[in-house]
């Protein structure tokens, strides 16, 4: 059974710094990973999506890698904003039409 | 190009009423999913449907159900509401899951007294 871990819970970093978020899964037999953003009371926006055949994607800022034989995933946002203030999460998708969501990372960005 | 569009936003029940929550897909988008989140259980999958067809349901009760009409909007409806199914319900859409992005509604907030 999949099972996504996400490390920190929380961080909280003054602005303008580069940071890593972690997503670690437990079954390399993964779809895709895919990395996603949550404000307060809102709902959910893609930031990344990896394809099981891919390394890595950017996006403007944002660089998400994929690491299949080791069970990894990372986030890496750089010059960090207040802006980036949200919630991050990372969802395995399964290739069962499911995806398989960790419990996220809750960023502060410092002005 | 409109988004994904869930109503009602926000809405109270009491135990042991029901309730139904739509979701309209963004346009050409064929595959709808539902997802419960709270705050102890996080992200949990609901169901999946592609073409009026559910591909896939998570680990919830039979009091959860849900369709898909040829349209693509989704309705999912919960019978004989807990206390424990307050939650924000939020949908998703792509055009087909597992090749594609999958874009999320803001939610249904749902309350239950």
């Amino acid at each position: 059974k999949q099972e996504v871990t996400q490390i920190p819970a929380a961080l909280s970093v003054p602005e303008g710094e580069n940071l890593v978020l972690n997503c670690s899964f437990t079954d390399s037999a993964i779809y895709n990973l895919q990395w996603f953003r949550q404000d307060p009371g809102k709902g959910l926006t893609s930031l990344l999506l990896i394809q099981s055949s891919q390394r890595e994607q950017t996006s403007g800022r944002l660089n998400a890698s994929l690491d299949k034989s080791s069970g990894r995933s990372t986030l890496y946002i750089a010059a960090s904003q207040p802006g980036d203030s949200a919630t991050y999460l990372c969802a395995a998708d399964d290739s069962n039409y499911q995806l398989i969501w960790g419990a996220g990372t809750k960023l502060i960005i410092k002005p | 190009k409109a988004g994904v569009t869930q109503t009602p936003r926000y809405l109270i029940k009491t135990r042991g009423q029901q309730v139904t929550l739509s979701c309209s897909p963004i346009s050409g988008h064929r595959s709808v999913s539902w997802y419960q989140q709270t705050p102890g259980q996080g992200l949990q999958f609901l169901f999946e449907y592609f073409s009026e067809t559910q591909r896939n349901k998570g680990n919830f009760p039979g009091r959860f159900s849900g369709r898909q009409f040829s349209n693509s909007r989704s309705e999912m409806n919960v019978s004989t509401l807990e206390l424990g199914d307050s939650a924000l319900y939020l949908c998703a859409s792509s055009w087909n899951r597992g090749t594609g992005e999958l874009f999320f509604g803001e939610g249904s907030r749902l309350t239950v007294l």
